[in-house]
């Protein structure tokens, strides 16, 4: 079945610091990726996401871009900040299924 | 900007009791899921709910669990007899439609412990 990898945690960064998270996946035909990401305490929220090859998905400062060659979907920001401390999840969905998410990686971005 | 709402935000219980936890999806959506996230573990798919029936189950959602659209804004998750594995917290989420473009849309979750 379709699966998601991402790289172990946590990570820890100083402020303004560039970050890489790593996201792999397996799946067949063409799904959709996503990161989201779980503030302490709260929810889920959608961060970003692209539904085709080399598209690229970006908010507040993060982005990834869709690689089919390689099946990743690497999250970046150019400077983390204090706030940007959470757990990542990057997920897929693909056509008539539901959403697989990888484990989550856990950012801690120091002052 | 509209949002997924789940209620309680915490829920302590005994194990063998019952619980309900309840979600109030955005109102325009049509796909309704319930996810949970044992601590420190990753999101599993527990149910997805569509046009009032069960769509797709994981085979976490056994025979002690059930949801139900009691009315047109409540969704909710029932454990009949919780056992203390079941303790995680619990997502409720939905989407406008069905999808690679549709988005799930969280709420902030139940944290169910079960003592």
């Amino acid at each position: 079945g379709d699966s998601v990898t991402q790289m172990e945690g946590p990570v820890t960064l100083s402020e303004e610091a560039f970050l890489t998270i790593n996201c792999t996946y397996t799946a067949t035909g063409y799904p959709s990726l996503f990161w989201y990401v779980q503030y302490p305490g709260e929810g889920l929220q959608l961060l970003l996401k692209a539904t085709k090859a080399d598209d690229k998905g970006s908010n507040k400062g993060f982005e990834a871009t869709y690689r089919k060659e390689t099946t990743s979907f690497h999250l970046e920001k150019g400077s983390v900040q204090v706030s940007d401390s959470a757990v990542y999840f990057c997920a897929l969905l693909n056509y008539g299924q539901n959403f697989v998410f990888g484990p989550g990686t856990r950012l801690s971005v120091l002052p | 900007e509209p949002e997924v709402t789940q209620t309680p935000s915490h829920q302590v219980t005994q194990m063998g009791q019952e619980v309900i936890l309840r979600c109030v999806p955005i109102s325009n959506h049509l796909y309704f899921y319930w996810y949970r996230q044992i601590l420190g573990q990753k999101v599993e798919f527990l149910v997805s709910f569509y046009n009032n029936e069960i769509s797709e189950k994981s085979e976490i959602f056994d025979d002690q669990f059930s949801v139900e659209r009691p009315d047109g804004s409540n969704f909710t998750l029932k454990i009949r007899s919780t056992k203390l594995e079941d303790s995680a917290m619990y997502f409720c989420a939905s989407s406008e439609m069905e999808g690679r473009n549709s988005p799930l849309h969280f709420g902030n979750g139940t944290r169910l412990t079960v003592t």
